[in-house]
């Protein structure tokens, strides 16, 4: 099975950077995704990590190290539709995922 | 059909009732799954599919059966519901395989009273 952390709530000034950090204990480790969902909707997929280093996709990035069992989002240029939950999620290798539950991060003007 | 379907909405169900979530996906993606969402938990995994005609079961599987009878669609029923059943339940799908990501149906609010 997975264990998985992640901190509850986060705030953040619109234009900052802020960074959702999740750590997990995994029997089988086959990647790493973090999904953001809206408040009363559908998570959606925003990266994936299978290998250690930094994925870049415009204003969010993610990090994994497989020997730490650790993982970051990092949301840089806050935005106000930014405000949302983070979701980390480790898949094992039955391609089943596990997930987190969850980062609330607010965007402040 | 765009993408990932289900129904209903919402719906409030008396204890002991029989009840089956509908899942429809015309991504022709091989897995399907069934999450339930509760506050503080995050999503887990009730039951999942990696191709027609095979299931298996998740984390919390009990209370609960699927069936996969074709590629696209995936129902969830509780035979007979009790009020710990109480949740948002999602529906996913992906290709299979590799990196792909699991896509997300808008889910089903069940209250169970």
């Amino acid at each position: 099975g997975q264990n998985i952390d992640q901190p509850t709530e986060m705030t953040a000034t619109e234009g900052a950077i802020v960074q959702i950090n999740c750590t997990y204990q995994t029997s089988g480790f086959n990647g790493l995704f973090w999904y953001q969902q809206h408040a009363g909707e559908a998570p959606t997929f925003l990266s994936y990590n299978v290998l250690d280093g930094l994925e870049e996709k415009g204003r969010f990035s993610s990090f994994l190290s497989r020997s730490k069992g650790y993982s970051y989002l990092l949301l840089k240029e806050l935005q106000m539709k930014d405000s949302a939950s983070y979701l980390c999620a480790v898949r094992d290798s039955d391609y089943k995922l596990s997930f987190g539950a969850g980062t609330t991060v607010t965007v402040r003007a | 059909i765009a993408g990932i379907t289900q129904a209903p909405t919402s719906q409030i169900l008396a204890a002991g009732r029989r009840m089956t979530l509908r899942c429809t996906q015309d991504m022709r993606h091989n897995a399907m799954y069934w999450y339930r969402q509760d506050l503080g938990l995050g999503l887990r995994l009730i039951h999942y599919s990696n191709t027609a005609g095979t299931t298996g079961k998740g984390e919390v599987p009990d209370g609960y059966s699927v069936s996969r009878a074709n590629t696209d669609d995936f129902p969830l029923t509780l035979a007979s519901a009790v009020p710990s059943q109480t949740s948002v339940y999602f529906c996913a799908s992906s290709a299979g395989g590799g990196g792909d990501e699991q896509f997300f149906g808008p889910g089903t609010r069940l209250t169970v009273l």
